[in-house]
Formats: C-alpha cells, sequence, structure tokens
C-alpha cells in the first residue's frame, strides 16, 4: 500500500530561521508525492508535487521540497519562516488507480512560527 | 476562478437523522473526491467520482454513506441514520485528471448529538 510518514506532530521554528517538515514514503513503484498546508478552519490547499525530474521541487508561498530516493523522504523546507507560514501541513502520497489515484494523507505537523 | 465550494459550512443533527452534504468542483473538474477528516482517523479517503460514476466505493465506512454525481458536476455525500461517529469535517477535491493534484474545498463539519 502506499503511504506516508509524518514523525513529528509539531515544529516550532523561530521567524526568519529555516524550517523543514519531514515526510517519508512507503510505495511500490514510482513515488507521487504531493504537500498541502491546512489554515484553521479552512480547507486544504496544495503546496507543491513531485511527479518525476529533478529532485528539488518548488511549490506555492516560497516553500519547496527534496526528494530523497534513498532515503525515501520528501521534507518540505523553506529558508526563511514567516509568523503566517503557522498552519497544519500534510504529505501525501498518490494511492492506486483502482481508488482514481486518491490521496493517502500523512497525520499532519503542526508548524508553529513565533516572532 | 471559483474553488470548490460545499455546502452547509456546518451541519448539527440529532443521532438517527439523514444528512446531505453537497459539494460543487471547479467547473470542468473531471474527477471528483470525498474524503473525512476526524481527530482521531486523519484524514480519509471515502469515494472518488470520475464523471457521473464512482467505480469504487470501498471507502465508505459502512452502508449509510452513499454518493452521487450528477452531470458530471455537483455530488451530494448522504449519511444515513447518522450515529455520533460520523461527526467530523467532510472535505470534497477536484482535479482535472486523475491523478493530477487535487483542489479542496473548504469542508462541511458534521456534528452528530
Amino acid at each position: 500500500a502506499q503511504s506516508v510518514a509524518q514523525p513529528e506532530d509539531q515544529v516550532n521554528v523561530a521567524e526568519g530561521n529555516p524550517l523543514t517538515v519531514k515526510c517519508t514514503y512507503s510505495v511500490s513503484g514510482n513515488p507521487y508525492l504531493f504537500w498541502y498546508v491546512q489554515y484553521p478552519n479552512r480547507g486544504l490547499q496544495f503546496l507543491l508535487k513531485y511527479i518525476t525530474g529533478d529532485n528539488l521541487v518548488k511549490g506555492s508561498y516560497g516553500f519547496e521540497a527534496e526528494f530523497n530516493k534513498s532515503q525515501t523522504s520528501f521534507h518540505l523546507k523553506k529558508p526563511s519562516a514567516l509568523v503566517s507560514d503557522s498552519a497544519l501541513y500534510f504529505c501525501a502520497v498518490r494511492a492506486t488507480r483502482g481508488s482514481g489515484y486518491a490521496l493517502n494523507f500523512g497525520k499532519g505537523t503542526s508548524l508553529l512560527v513565533t516572532p | 476562478g471559483a474553488g470548490v465550494s460545499q455546502s452547509p459550512s456546518n451541519k448539527v443533527t440529532e443521532k438517527g437523522k439523514d444528512v446531505e452534504l453537497r459539494c460543487d468542483p471547479i467547473s470542468g473538474h473531471t474527477a471528483l473526491y470525498w474524503y473525512r477528516q476526524s481527530l482521531g482517523q486523519g484524514l480519509e479517503f471515502l469515494i472518488y467520482f470520475q464523471g457521473n460514476s464512482a467505480p469504487d466505493k470501498s471507502g465508505l465506512p459502512s452502508d449509510r454513506f452513499s454518493a452521487e454525481r450528477t452531470g458530471g458536476s455537483v455530488s451530494t455525500l448522504t449519511i444515513q441514520r447518522t450515529q455520533q461517529e460520523d461527526s467530523a469535517v467532510y472535505l470534497c477535491a477536484s482535479s482535472s485528471l486523475q491523478g493530477d493534484e487535487q483542489y479542496f474545498g473548504p469542508g462541511t463539519r458534521l456534528t452528530v448529538t
């Protein structure tokens, strides 16, 4: 089964510092990986995806993610965190064709950026 | 352009009553997905539609849950004889192609009392 794991429930970062939100994956075949962000009482917003190609993927709001095949990881990064980045972040992997390629999500990581 | 919309935004119902949740996907998106977000279970996939067809319903948690899509657009998720464990946020998403990035609506928060 296609799955992802987010080992951290919460990440705390000071504004202006770099941030990393971790994600590891377990798939059969080539992984199709996504990051979404959820602000309070809002739906999920797409940040970026990895399908193939460059291991460093750039996305919305200055976020990027690094795909590492040997470590089966897809960590989300940002060089300089903003207080407004505080939200819940979900890593996801595309499921099987039988589900219409639905998304299997990690449990989420709460990011808190302090001034 | 308009995103995915869902209604109602909040629904409080008594145990045993039926509820209908509505999703309006992005115009032109052929794939539509329903998910459920709850504290205990995280984000769970429920069902997907390609056009008006739902080839795989195995994600629905029980036979009290059903969904339909008409005109390749609006979808309705129906929960019959609601139970307290059905309380959750129900999210709808659509994509232009299966496997492409999905765009989510704001969700319907269902509370069963």
